[in-house]
């Protein structure tokens, strides 16, 4: 079975230029999550979604960010405009709905911004 | 208070100990406890899950889990240099529509040959 896909694996791009980063989720799961990663302060949750529906965007750090998920299989994490504090590791995960379920991560995109 | 606390580590073990790995949470109301496995430049992996108080054991691993006193441990027995990696803790939380992994921030693991 396909896990977790992310796109791009690896984006280099200078400050100021628009980062688009592309998730899908495992076929069935019905809950989808956006994380960041750094040394500095670890896994952190930017947003998830519900049945599409985004539920808790309180991760998001600032308006530069935004997401969407415009049906059940495919989910973006866009940043605009980038700046280098945004060089980390996105991780995108999905989870069947119902609670008390594990997430299943994607291999993530390593994000660097010159 | 962070809501999910582990050590940060490195803690090492020589080949073949047991590694014993811990974790304390801050809500109560936690019901599902998950422990993730990540390799340098890798996605963190599921290794085990627990849900009830006591142990529950996977081959080498066992997930032991306290409610009363908000704790949950890993311990990985005959540990081996592969077992080398940064071992996640996180906590579920859940109720309404509020379906979420609070992570802690990790512990390097580090099996000495």
């Amino acid at each position: 079975d396909a896990g977790v896909i992310q796109s791009p694996r690896h984006e280099v791009t200078e400050m100021g230029q628009e980062v688009t980063l592309r998730c899908k989720p495992i076929s069935g799961h019905n809950s989808l999550f956006w994380y960041r990663q750094t040394m500095m302060r670890g896994l952190e949750l930017l947003i998830y979604f519900n049945n599409n529906v985004p539920i808790d965007d309180s991760g998001m750090p600032e308006d530069r960010f935004s997401a969407k998920m415009p049906n059940a299989s495919f989910s973006t994490l866009k940043i605009q405009p980038s700046e280098p504090r945004d060089s980390a590791v996105y991780f995108c995960a999905s989870t069947p709905r119902g609670g008390n379920q594990p997430q299943h991560f994607g291999d993530g995109t390593r994000l660097s911004i010159l | 208070q962070k809501e999910v606390e582990q050590n940060s580590g490195p803690l090492s073990v020589p080949e073949g100990a047991i590694a014993s790995l811990n974790c304390t949470y801050s809500d109560r109301g936690s019901q599902s406890f998950f422990w993730y496995r990540q390799y340098s430049g890798k996605s963190p992996e599921l290794i085990m899950s627990i849900y009830s108080n006591g142990d529950k054991e996977d081959g080498r691993f066992t997930a032991q889990l306290n409610k009363a006193s908000q704790y949950v441990s890993l311990l990985i027995r005959d540990s081996q240099p592969s077992d080398s990696a940064t071992y996640l803790c996180a906590v579920g939380i859940y109720g309404g529509a509020t379906n979420k992994l609070i992570f802690g921030t990790g512990t390097l693991l580090a099996v000495q040959p």
